[in-house]
């Protein structure tokens, strides 16, 4: 069946720090996306990064990186040289292409909290 | 570019009353989500459909129906509102690859 965990209910980082937040995945689709989204406290969804079953490369979009770890079953994102602003609420989330008809299903969420 | 748009943003029912929540698209996107969100925790999926005809349960369908109008409008009926479905309600909708979903801005409901 189709499960996100996300174990790690709140982070601290310090400013300009790297941090990982952990995410594990299960499924039974063979093709599969994976993303990490941010919420702020305003409230609205924020996507920040995708990585598919088949990619061979980690994914990065500017300060994230996803760390695809498949046989694992793991897609950790890095927050490399943390800001204020990355204070957030952090989702990991998995597609499925075949089974799952681009059924799509969220993590519980990670809090990070930057200090300054 | 109004993306995804929900209405309404804020909405209080009694118990028993029903009420359709409305979700509109413009980037041409084939899948449309329903997803809730209670206080402290993820998304969890209610319905979602992959393409325009076509609907499926998600993970917590219960007391709820959805109605795939077109390709751009997907809404979400609350049939007989209980307190239990006091949440945030955010609609999305996406197409196939690398690309996220897109997100409206929520829907706050509260059912006394």
């Amino acid at each position: 069946a189709q499960k996100i965990t996300q174990t790690q209910p709140g982070m601290f980082v310090q400013e300009k720090e790297a941090v990982t937040l952990d995410c594990t995945y299960d499924t039974s689709d063979p093709s599969y996306g994976l993303f990490w989204y941010k919420q702020p406290s305003s409230g609205e969804m924020i996507f920040l990064i995708y990585q598919g079953s088949y990619d061979q490369q980690n994914a990065t979009e500017g300060r994230y990186s996803l760390n695809f770890q498949k046989a694992r079953k793991s897609a950790n994102l890095v927050i490399s040289a943390s800001q204020l602003g990355d204070s957030a609420m952090y989702f990991c989330a998995m597609r499925e292409v075949n089974t799952g008809g681009f059924k799509t299903i969220f993590g519980a969420g990670t809090r990070l909290f930057v200090k300054a | 570019n109004a993306g995804v748009t929900q209405t309404p943003k804020f909405q209080v029912l009694k118990t028993g009353q029903s009420m359709t929540l409305q979700c509109a698209q413009d980037m041409n996107h084939n899948s449309m989500y329903w997803y809730r969100q209670d206080p402290g925790m993820g998304l969890r999926l209610i319905y979602y459909s992959a393409s325009e005809g076509t609907t499926d349960k998600g993970e917590v369908p219960n007391g709820y129906n959805v109605s795939r109008l077109n390709k751009r409008e997907f809404s979400l009926r609350l049939e007989s509102a209980a307190p239990s479905q006091t949440s945030v309600y955010f609609c999305a909708s996406s197409e196939a690859g690398g690309l996220g979903a897109f997100f409206g801005s929520g829907t706050q409901l509260s059912v006394l």
